[in-house]
């Protein structure tokens, strides 16, 4: 059964950076993607990028080009999004979603977690 | 990419059957099979619901169903309950190899 625990809330300011873990258990880490989608408050879900925990590979949606990171730590299993150069319009839930390989689905998903910008 | 287009809302009384489109392009819906559809209810991460235009993984009730015409796809919920109210959400693997989702749709079971 796999399963996705996120980091906390977090709380930032305008322009700083924040950094989002999800920890996989229950498969073999490296053989599956693993995507980060976000959901701002009252909206919908927002597709933000992939990474392959294998070679470490990314790929990322134009509208964050240039502000996100996507990278993982094959030793403990976790997957990180970084996003950097906060603004309000960031406030969101940050979801990690699964996907195995030669599958186009996303599950499960992480809990998610609150990233609140705030001055 | 632009999201893919769902109604807003829709509701139904319990039984009755409902359907909910999501229009994309030949970029993405129309292009590929690789349509899904996701359950969330309040405060909860999304559910996959249908997965390849009108898979169920299992333990999805059977009550839930999908299908696509050109570059629209619809999720249909026969039989409605109460514990169906929720928003809804597709989304669809892209010719760019990216993904995208639809704006969502609130259900409301009357």
């Amino acid at each position: 059964q796999v399963q996705l625990v996120q980091s906390g809330a977090e709380v930032k300011k305008p322009g700083a950076s924040v950094k989002v873990s999800c920890k996989a258990s229950g498969y073999t880490f490296t053989s599956y993607y693993m995507h980060w989608v976000r959901q701002a408050p009252g909206q919908g879900l927002e597709w933000m990028g992939i990474i392959n925990p294998s070679g470490g590979s990314t790929s990322y949606a134009q509208k964050f080009q240039g502000r996100v990171t996507m990278t993982r730590d094959t030793s403990t299993s976790t997957v990180y999004m970084e996003l950097s150069s906060l603004r309000s319009e960031d406030t969101a839930v940050y979801y990690c979603a699964y996907q195995q390989l030669v599958r186009n689905w996303f599950d499960p998903w992480g809990q998610g977690t609150l990233v609140t910008v705030s001055s | 990419q632009s999201a893919l287009t769902q109604p807003a809302s829709v509701s139904g009384s319990p039984g009755q059957s409902i359907t909910i489109s999501c229009t994309g392009t030949s970029s993405d819906v129309g292009g590929y099979n690789y349509v899904s559809w996701y359950q969330q209810h309040p405060g909860k991460a999304p559910k996959l619901m249908i997965y390849d235009v009108s898979k169920r993984p299992s333990g999805v009730s059977n009550r839930f169903s999908g299908s696509k015409s050109g570059n629209t796809a619809s999720l249909t919920i026969s039989g409605l309950q109460a514990e169906d109210e929720a928003d809804y959400y597709c989304s669809s693997y892209t010719s760019s190899s990216t993904w995208v989702f639809g704006g969502g749709t609130k259900l409301t079971v009357l």
